[in-house]
């Protein structure tokens, strides 16, 4: 069976960091790339970045460019989201989910962004 | 950015009916659209893939039909159960967009 656990969320300062992380199994992780996507509160869904199986392709959303950065560790079966340079806007619950498809999702990962 | 217009953004029907929701692409998009099922406080899960396919246990009322532009999510008879919110997501080209969301309640 496919798991996905994401965790790292918080509160986070404006202009500050967070590191999420989601743990994979019941696949073979390194074969499926892997994606990012955020449901602000009482919001619909945003697609936030992905990364493919080798972490040769990565895409960001605009919203996040040059703050946000994705990254894996398939030994570890592991996907990670370095969020920088925190905004209030960037309040959100974030789901990692599998597959270029997104066919597989986390039960999320609440981050909150407040002085 | 390929922009995905959904319709209609909320929809108040009763047990037993049939329902559509409408997913229109601004550009075409093959049939690299999928259908995902919410609940408040949960995760989205997928219900249609590929457009028309639908994912493994999902019961037979839940079909998707279209390609290129225009593409439908019908649940022929609605069960309590099935009262959500829905999006579709396109996947044929970066970055990735959904629709707004159609928020499925009792009437």
């Amino acid at each position: 069976e496919v798991q996905l656990v994401e965790s790292g969320g918080g509160l986070g300062k404006p202009g500050g960091s967070l590191r999420l992380s989601c743990a994979a199994s019941g696949f073979t992780f390194s074969s499926y790339s892997m994606n990012w996507v955020r449901q602000a509160p009482g919001k619909g869904l945003e697609w936030v970045s992905s990364i493919s199986s080798s972490s040769s392709y990565i895409y960001y959303a605009d919203s996040v460019k040059g703050r946000f950065t994705i990254s894996r560790d398939n030994p570890k079966n592991s996907l990670y989201l370095q969020m920088n340079s925190l905004r209030a806007e960037d309040t959100a619950v974030y789901y990692c989910a599998r597959d270029s498809w997104l066919d597989s999702w986390g039960q999320g990962t609440l981050v909150t962004v407040s002085s | 950015d390929i922009q995905m217009t959904q319709s209609p953004s909320s929809l108040s029907a009763s047990v037993g009916d049939r329902v559509t929701i409408t997913c229109r692409a601004s550009q075409g998009i093959r049939n690299d659209l999928g259908w995902y099922q919410q609940k408040p406080g949960k995760a989205p899960k997928r219900l249609i893939y590929a457009a028309s396919s639908l994912q493994s246990g999902v019961p037979s009322r839940f079909s998707g039909s279209g390609s290129g532009t225009e593409f439908t999510l019908t649940i022929s008879s609605l069960q309590p159960e099935d009262f959500a919110t829905y999006y579709c997501l396109q996947h044929y080209s970066y970055p990735y967009t959904f629709g707004q969301g159609t928020k499925l309640e009792i009437k």
